[in-house]
């Protein structure tokens, strides 16, 4: 299975915490990226990294933040959680091949 | 948007049975790939062409390729149980970034 792991697996918290999704992986992959996905599946590219001190936003406006200080490590954060936050996170990264290795996701549940 | 839509949006099938599911996409390419996500879980690479090959075969998985109609469909030959999953389409422009489609959700039944 992929060498790339989230953490949390679940999450419910109250609003107006702050909480940090992780991400890392061992592959030494360069290219990392956070997606959102809706209960209707489709995902969307909310940050991207190319690499050490390197962070973009995608094309979903969000009001997470990420770094990016070491090559294994991408953590999202989000200062202020809020209901409309409620979604999965999923991470990925890519090397000098094409395709992507997802991690396993996080749920996250804001009440 | 260059994201892709899936068609159809959900599949349910016997076992033994083949599936199809097709992928139609905005703007120029330079490959398409395939992706499953089982239930709560990411996503898994499957197989990826390339915007000069029509055909490719992966095992029980067929990809064809379009880029005149800007589309490419998904064939699981013979399918199991345990192809029960969402299966994506994402397109690279060459902006090293993937366009997800909508995302297929094909159940087969025992």
């Amino acid at each position: 299975e992929a060498d790339i792991y989230q953490t949390p697996r679940y999450l419910v918290i109250g609003t107006g915490k702050k909480i940090t999704l992780e991400c890392s992986q061992t592959m030494g992959h360069d290219k990392m990226y956070w997606y959102q996905q809706d209960p209707g599946m489709e995902l969307h590219l909310i940050h991207y990294s190319y690499g050490v001190n390197s962070t973009e936003k995608g094309d979903l406006s969000s009001e997470s933040t990420v770094s990016r200080i070491r090559t294994e490590h991408f953590p999202l954060t989000l200062e202020s959680a809020r209901p409309s936050h409620t979604s999965q996170y999923l991470c990925a990264s890519s090397g000098q091949g094409i395709s992507y290795t997802f991690g396993s996701g996080t749920r996250l549940t804001v009440v | 948007s260059q994201q892709g839509e899936e068609d159809p949006q959900a599949l349910s099938i016997q076992e033994g049975e083949n599936a199809t599911m097709n992928c139609s996409y905005k703007t120029s390419i330079n490959n398409l790939q395939w992706y499953r996500q089982n239930s709560g879980r990411g996503l898994v690479h499957l197989i990826l062409i390339r915007s000069n090959e029509r055909e490719k075969h992966s095992g029980r998985l067929r990809v064809t390729l379009d880029t005149s109609k800007k589309s490419s469909s998904l064939l699981i030959t013979a399918s199991r149980a345990a192809d029960t999953a969402s299966y994506f389409c994402a397109t690279d422009a060459g902006g090293n970034q993937f366009y997800f489609g909508t995302g297929t959700s094909l159940t087969v039944i025992p």
